[in-house]
């Protein structure tokens, strides 16, 4: 069954935790993307990866990390230097054919 | 300004009606332009996906895109109250683009 997978679906953090969002696709898609999604906003881009071990800032990387040691996998890490973390998070990928395809979604949630 | 506008609605229709929504947007430059359906607390899922001035359709759905008044649109056909979602459009440069500007998201409902 091919797709993206996201995990945990629903995420508490406590004030000054790192709380780490898993994204997984096997896809075999080179292209992974975070978003964050708060209501009455776009999505906006947190980080890209384009290829195994690379990846770039989008518009609000502060506060934020990312890895891509794997093509299937590229996590998110919500530090405690991001004052609102609260937002549903979205991964999306990007097989080189048209668009980006998102995942279901992981809520975060500050305590 | 933004760079990409969509009426945040709330939308409610009859089922039957015909569901119009529309987003304007500032950069003349965008070449592909984007509909993505998002159900309640799920992930956006691409339901057209154009190039360029024209029309597409797809099933009950029919994307306009006129360029030269930077004007998208969305129509649903025979609305269902499985129709009920939040619409989000999006356009981009390039194909394949890792940067896409999204509008805020039109929350339409079908009543049945």
């Amino acid at each position: 069954d091919g797709g993206i997978t996201q995990s945990p679906k629903y995420l508490f953090r406590k004030e000054g935790q790192n709380v780490t969002l898993s994204c997984e696709q096997n896809l075999n898609h080179d292209a992974m993307y975070w978003y964050r999604q708060d209501p009455g906003q776009g999505l906006r881009l947190i980080y890209y990866s384009q290829i195994v071990n690379d990846f770039q800032k989008g518009d609000i990387a502060e506060g934020y990390s990312v890895s891509r040691e794997k093509k299937e996998s590229f996590p998110l890490t919500v530090t405690s230097a991001q004052k609102n973390p609260t937002a549903f998070y979205l991964c999306a990928t990007n097989g080189g054919v048209d668009t980006q395809y998102f995942g279901p979604g992981t809520r975060l949630t500050v305590l | 300004q933004k760079e990409v506008e969509q009426d945040p609605g709330p939308l409610s229709v009859p089922e039957g009606a015909i569901v119009s929504l529309n987003c304007t947007y500032s950069n003349s430059a965008f070449q592909y332009f984007m509909w993505y359906r998002q159900y309640s607390r799920k992930g956006p899922e691409l339901l057209m996906y154009t190039y360029s001035s024209g029309n597409k359709e797809d099933g009950r759905f029919t994307a306009q895109v006129d360029k030269s008044s930077k004007y998208i649109s969305l129509f649903i056909r025979d609305s269902q109250p499985s129709d009920s979602a939040t619409y989000l459009c999006a356009m981009s440069l390039r194909s394949n683009d890792y940067k896409l500007s999204f509008g805020a998201g039109t929350t339409v409902t079908v009543r049945a």
